[in-house]
């Protein structure tokens, strides 16, 4: 059963500081993984989907990284702002689970003034 | 509209009431989802349509009732639920057939069963 595991928890840090949210995963025959933004009592914002065969996906200043066969997952955010507070999940689609996404819990990210 | 829209937002309702929540999608994806969405627990895939028919069912009371009457509607039709199903439910679709298979997620209805 593919588990999805998100490290930290919650994250804060001060207004311009570049950050890293982590994602891994426990079965690498992913297709591909997709990271989202979830606004408190929102839906999700889908952010960066990357593919199994690429390394990375850039979108402004967001860069998501994919390493399959250790099976994890880097969000890189640039100069945070506090607009970008919010919950940040990533999610991954195995080979042989048709469309189901596996979600990990997220990483609660503030960014402080 | 655009995108992907639910109704109603917000929901209460006892647990002998029956409702419906409704999800639209303005993509022309093929594909349409329903998941749960508790606290402290990561989103659950209740079930998925795919060309208006209902491929995976996970687990999920029979009190819960997914009806997709074409492409681009989805209703979970909801009766005498329990307090524990108090939840976002969060709508979502995509493209089959088109590589990548991204999905779009709505804005999610919040119930709470009293």
């Amino acid at each position: 059963k593919q588990e999805v595991t998100q490290i930290p928890a919650a994250l804060s840090v001060p207004e311009g500081e570049n950050l890293v949210l982590n994602c891994s995963f426990t079965d690498s025959a992913i297709y591909n993984l997709q990271w989202f933004r979830q606004d408190p009592g929102k839906g999700l914002t889908s952010l960066l989907l990357i593919q199994s065969s690429q390394r990375e996906q850039t979108s402004g200043r967001l860069n998501a990284s994919l390493d399959k066969s250790s099976g994890r997952s880097t969000l890189y955010i640039a100069a945070s702002q506090p607009g970008d507070s919010a919950t940040y999940l990533c999610a991954v689609r195995l080979l042989t689970s048709g469309s189901r996404l596996t979600f990990g819990e997220g990483t609660q990210l503030t960014v402080n003034p | 509209e655009t995108g992907v829209t639910q109704t109603p937002r917000h929901l209460v309702m006892g647990m002998t009431n029956k409702k419906s929540l409704k999800c639209e999608q303005h993509l022309g994806h093929n594909a349409m989802y329903w998941y749960k969405q508790s606290a402290k627990k990561p989103l659950e895939l209740m079930f998925v349509y795919s060309l208006e028919e209902r491929v995976e069912n996970n687990s999920v009371p029979s009190r819960f009732s997914p009806e997709c009457p074409n492409s681009s509607h989805l209703f979970l039709h909801l009766h005498t639920l329990q307090p524990e199903d108090s939840a976002l439910y969060l709508c979502a679709s995509s493209q089959e057939s088109q590589r990548g298979y991204e999905q779009y997620f709505g804005p999610g209805t919040r119930l709470t069963v009293t």
